[in-house]
């Protein structure tokens, strides 16, 4: 079956600007969550979906990011007045519940000029 | 705050010696996970103890929990070339249903 999929793979966008990540997480797996790496850093945790309840957004670092989960399924985040500090490595797993195991996609890297 | 803090930050052996890495976190936890990480994309999930569990084994790699120190270690055995990654540990907090990474320790294997 199909993993953890997310587009685009790169991003590269000029400050100022928005910009939409979307992730399509494995069939079935209710938990979704978002995090961000810069370079050479650990996971940067940014929010968290589990089924119909409200999504957990204490790791977002500024109202610029926000995102959604439609249908309980597609995330979309997005970033707005895109910021050169944003630059870095998104990176999205979805898993099975909570305190299971989590598959990751293969990131989307956003470049900020 | 860094849930967990793996040691070392960068750890090079050759080919065929084992390799051991550690984490230390500050609360209490339901499980702790280790991920690996190759050329800074996607994790791939490794192993999963869970706080009332001292030990585990999956192929060549082993993790120990010690929940009174706080602290986890993963080994791998026989190292290969291909095992050169990132390995980071991740632990609940308290319970909390998202996971907190370390900035994780980068394994160079030499072949």
């Amino acid at each position: 079956g199909a993993g953890v999929s997310q587009s685009p793979s790169n991003k590269v966008t000029e400050k100022g600007k928005d910009v939409e990540l979307r992730c399509d997480p494995i069939s079935g797996h209710t938990a979704l969550y978002w995090y961000r790496q810069s370079l050479g850093q650990g996971l940067e945790f940014l929010i968290y979906f589990q089924g119909n309840s409200a999504p957990d957004k204490s790791g977002l670092p500024s109202d610029r990011f926000s995102a959604e989960r439609t249908g309980g399924s597609v995330s979309t985040l997005t970033i707005q007045r895109t910021q050169q500090e944003d630059s870095a490595v998104y990176l999205c797993a979805s898993s099975f519940g909570s305190w299971v195991e989590q598959f990751f996609g293969p990131g989307t890297r956003l470049t900020v000029l | 705050s860094q849930q967990g803090e793996e040691d070392p930050q960068a750890l090079s052996i050759q080919e065929g010696e084992n390799a051991t890495m550690n984490c230390s976190y500050k609360t209490s936890i339901n499980n702790l996970q280790w991920y690996r990480q190759n050329s800074g994309r996607g994790l791939v999930h490794l192993i999963l103890i869970r706080s009332n569990e001292r030990e585990k084994h999956s192929g060549r790699l082993r993790v120990t929990l010690d929940t009174s120190k706080k602290s986890s270690s993963l080994l791998i055995t026989a190292s290969r070339a291909a095992d050169t990654a990132s390995y980071f540990c991740a632990t609940d907090q308290g319970g909390s249903e998202k996971l907190v990474f370390g900035k994780g320790t980068k394994l160079t294997v030499n072949p």
